[in-house]
């Protein structure tokens, strides 16, 4: 069945520098990839998303990048703050008018923003 | 709160008793789902329903019950079968089961005493 797989399990950066995580995903028929941010304690919350008819899509410090040929997709956190610090999830899912499949989340990655 | 509501937000259990967790949306979503979030652990599915009256099991669907009668609703009962119910439960909703439109719940965090 479908996959995801995320990379790094941990991560921890400066105040001030770029995070990156990783994701990809087994299904190549997959167009639909949104990431999570959970704060410790609280529920997760869709930060960003992105669809398979584009490559990139930026939301002021963070943005998603998508290589269909590969199966991955990537989360770029610029100017890390302490408050950038959670854990994130990423997700793909397959959507389609007669053929959609349920979404599927990543292991996690545990990002540290070092003041 | 966001749309979609668990109670209650921390629960209780005892060793052989079966006790089930609400979850209540209003977003008029077709999809609704439960997870298991262990400490410092990843989301894993427990059961999800596409339809009112339907649903499937998930990665770790033993030792768990729901029910889907109403769209709004989805309630998770976990039984004594459930060996190590001791986690934090989170419910999600969806527009569909592709995942638009996806909503968690605040959770449920249940201790066996």
């Amino acid at each position: 069945g479908e996959n995801v797989e995320q990379h790094p399990s941990t991560l921890s950066v400066q105040e001030g520098d770029s995070a990156v995580i990783k994701c990809t995903y087994s299904d190549s028929a997959s167009n639909y990839f949104p990431w999570y941010k959970q704060e410790l304690g609280k529920r997760p919350q869709l930060i960003i998303d992105i669809r398979s008819n584009v490559g990139e899509k930026k939301d002021q410090r963070i943005a998603v990048t998508l290589n269909k040929t590969a199966k991955h997709f990537s989360l770029h956190i610029t100017e890390s703050q302490p408050e950038d610090s959670a854990v994130y999830f990423c997700a793909a899912s397959k959507v389609g008018s007669s053929n959609t499949g349920k979404l599927i989340f990543g292991q996690g990655t545990t990002l540290q923003v070092k003041p | 709160d966001g749309g979609i509501t668990q109670s209650p937000k921390y629960l209780f259990r005892k060793e052989g008793q079966n006790v089930t967790l609400s979850c209540e949306q209003n977003l008029n979503h077709d999809a609704m789902y439960w997870y298991r979030q262990d400490p410092g652990q990843g989301l894993r599915l427990i059961y999800y329903s596409q339809i009112v009256n339907d649903f499937q099991k998930g990665d770790i669907a033993e030792g768990y019950s729901v029910s889907r009668e109403k769209k709004e609703s989805f309630p998770l009962t976990v039984t004594s079968a459930q060996k190590n119910p001791t986690a934090f439960y989170l419910c999600a909703s969806s527009i569909n089961i592709g995942g638009y439109g996806y909503t968690f719940g605040s959770g449920t965090r249940l201790t066996v005493v």
